[in-house]
């Protein structure tokens, strides 16, 4: 089956540090590729997608690029800021295996801290 | 602004009792889903629908049951026979299952004591 995992965490950066979230994935299809992140006591938010092998999601200054060789999807961002404190998940969504939908499979979440 | 409502924020149960998460989407979304989340875990899915009077199980769907009367709305009860229901509960939607970008709502935490 469908699997995502994410590099354990909590992560404690302080401002302007570059940020590295590692994400990889085990898919019986071709997945798409997700980056959610959820602020405290807020749903997930989508931060930003690719749908294919070599796409490159960005948003907000994250980016994270779909690497199917190394069945990757690692976050990343150059600088950042105590607002970016929050849980980020991986996700892929897969028709394969027989679903109906493309259903999403949520990695276990990695909690990020920035301090000033 | 369209989008999820989730009500109310925080519940408390005894132990014993059903209770009914509501959710509520002006998205015009065909398709809503509902998920749970508990510390350290990703989200799991419970329930999905494709359209009104339509909904499937997901991966833990034992001691939880929905209904889909109107498109906007999707409410979640969290029966008794739900061994461990004290978690964060989303409701989601997207456009149709077809879709893959789904739109979360606040999120119910709810506690059973």
């Amino acid at each position: 089956g469908n699997s995502v995992t994410q590099m354990e965490g909590p992560v404690t950066l302080s401002e302007e540090a570059f940020l590295t979230i590692n994400c990889t994935y085990t898919a019986t299809g071709y997945p798409s590729l997700f980056w959610y992140v959820q602020y405290p006591g807020e749903g997930l938010q989508l931060l930003l997608k690719a749908t294919k092998a070599d796409d490159k999601g960005s948003n907000k200054g994250f980016e994270a690029t779909y690497r199917k060789e190394t069945t990757s999807f690692h976050l990343e961002k150059g600088s950042v800021q105590v607002s970016d404190s929050a849980v980020y998940f991986c996700a892929l969504s897969d028709y394969a295996g027989g679903t109906s939908y493309g259903k999403l499979t949520f990695g276990q979440g990695t909690i990020l801290t920035v301090h000033p | 602004d369209g989008g999820i409502t989730q009500s109310p924020k925080y519940l408390f149960r005894k132990e014993g009792q059903n209770v009914t998460l509501s959710c509520e989407q002006n998205l015009n979304h065909d398709a809503m889903y509902w998920y749970r989340q508990d510390p350290g875990q990703g989200l799991r899915l419970i329930y999905y629908s494709q359209i009104v009077n339509d909904f499937q199980k997901g991966d833990i769907a034992e001691g939880y049951s929905v209904s889909r009367e109107k498109k906007e709305s999707f409410p979640l009860t969290v029966t008794s026979a739900q061994k461990n229901p004290t978690a964060f509960y989303l409701c989601a939607s997207s456009t149709d299952l077809l879709s893959y970008e789904q739109y979360f709502g606040p999120g119910t935490r709810l506690t059973v004591t």
